[in-house]
This record gives structure tokens, C-alpha cells and sequence, in this order.
């Protein structure tokens, strides 16, 4: 059974904190993402990553950074956390290639909550 | 860039009903993927259905069925029987066959089935 985690399904912090938000895949994936949701926006990515050390900017790379140091593990940081990054994050995982689909696995989430 | 615009924020049907949720996408791609994505109350987003472009057929998975309309641009969901386990916010995305397999949201419908 294909599985994404991700380490917290609920955090609260501090406006100024860095946040470290870990998601880890067991299906051997090479693309791993990192959104954001929101009521009314829907899913926004953040980053991608396409392979072990690579990144890539989504539509929202502002205030945040990430790290893929294993195939398995991608982690989302935000540097200094504000009010306005209160959310939603999805981590999601996919097979590279055309040949696949790319259908994406998604985590639980974790619902971030600034003060 | 692609877009993907659902415009119906919420939807309410009585169990056993016929229910169908739009979406339209814009992309300057002749190949291309679309999804719909569903994630019940506090749980995991999962792939509903996909639909190639290339391929006019349009998909069936059990009760959820696709309307593609290629050529308008509409990639509308139908759910038959609707059952109360359907309950949940609907995610219509796209995603280009080329390039960075990163998919694009729109912004969601929640749909509730009433018993």
C-alpha cells in the first residue's frame, strides 16, 4: 500500500520561528511537492523537487525553502514564519516519466497555524 | 501558463441523486492529463479519475464518470448514486505530458450529500 507522511498533522508557532515540516514517501518516487491550501485558491505549489538534491520553484517559493537530501525525504522550511503562512500543507509524491501518468500521492497534511 | 477554474464553490444533493461538478482548464498544450481529485473531511486526497486528451473516449471508473470536451476546453465530473461516503471537497487539476510534471489545481467544490 503506497504511503506519504508527513511528521505533524497539527502544529502551532510563533511569528519569527523556523518551521521544519518533513514528508516522507515509500514508493521509490522521484518527484515530490510541496502545496499549500487555502479556501478558495485551492492547491498551490510551493516547490518540487524531480530528484535527490534538485528543486524547483512552484507559483509560491516566497518564504519558504526546502530540502531533499534522501529519494525518500523532502522537507519544507520556512525561514522566519508569519501570520500569513496559517495553512494548509500537502506534501504529494509521483513517479517521473511520461510513460506514467504522474498520478500524485498525497499526505495527511499539515494544518500550520502562526500566532 | 495553465489555469484550471471551478466555479462552483458548493454543492448540496440528496443521496442516490446524479451530481455534476465543472471544471475548465486553459492550456497552450495539444497533450495533456486531467484529474479529478477528491479529499473527504480530515482525510487523504485521492485520484478520483484521469482523463488523457489525447484519447476522446471519455473515462469511467464505477460511478464517477468524465465529460471532456476537448475542443471547449471542459472537463466537467458526474457522480451517479451519489452516496454519503462522497461527501467531500472535489479537486479538478491538469498537467502537461512535457516538461515539469507538477499538476495545476483549481479551486475546489464541496460537495455534500444529504441523507
Amino acid at each position: 500500500d503506497v504511503k506519504v507522511t508527513q511528521s505533524s498533522r497539527y502544529l502551532v508557532k510563533r511569528t519569527g520561528e523556523k518551521v521544519f515540516l518533513e514528508c516522507v514517501q515509500d514508493m521509490d518516487h522521484e518527484n515530490m511537492f510541496w502545496y499549500r491550501q487555502d479556501p478558495g485558491l485551492g492547491l498551490r505549489l510551493i516547490y518540487f523537487s524531480y530528484d535527490v538534491k534538485m528543486k524547483e520553484k512552484g507559483d509560491i517559493p516566497e518564504g519558504y525553502s526546502v530540502s531533499r537530501e534522501k529519494k525518500e525525504r523532502f522537507s519544507l522550511i520556512l525561514e522566519s514564519a508569519s501570520t500569513n503562512q496559517t495553512s494548509m500543507y500537502l506534501c504529494a509524491s509521483s513517479f517521473r516519466g511520461t510513460i506514467q501518468i504522474g498520478e500524485q500521492f498525497f499526505g495527511p497534511g499539515t494544518r500550520l497555524t502562526v500566532l | 501558463a495553465q489555469t484550471v477554474t471551478q466555479s462552483q464553490p458548493e454543492m448540496s444533493v440528496q443521496e442516490a441523486e446524479t451530481v455534476t461538478l465543472s471544471c475548465t482548464y486553459d492550456t497552450s498544450e495539444n497533450n495533456y492529463y486531467l484529474f479529478w481529485y477528491k479529499q473527504p473531511p480530515s482525510r487523504q486526497m485521492i485520484l478520483v479519475i484521469r482523463q488523457e486528451a489525447y484519447k476522446q473516449q471519455n473515462a469511467t471508473e464505477n460511478r464517477f464518470s468524465v465529460n471532456f470536451q476537448k475542443a471547449a476546453k471542459s472537463f466537467s465530473l458526474k457522480i451517479s448514486d451519489s452516496q454519503l461516503g462522497d461527501t467531500a471537497m472535489y479537486f479538478c487539476a491538469s498537467r502537461d505530458i512535457q516538461g515539469a510534471q507538477k499538476l495545476v489545481f483549481g479551486q475546489g467544490t464541496r460537495l455534500t450529500i444529504n441523507p
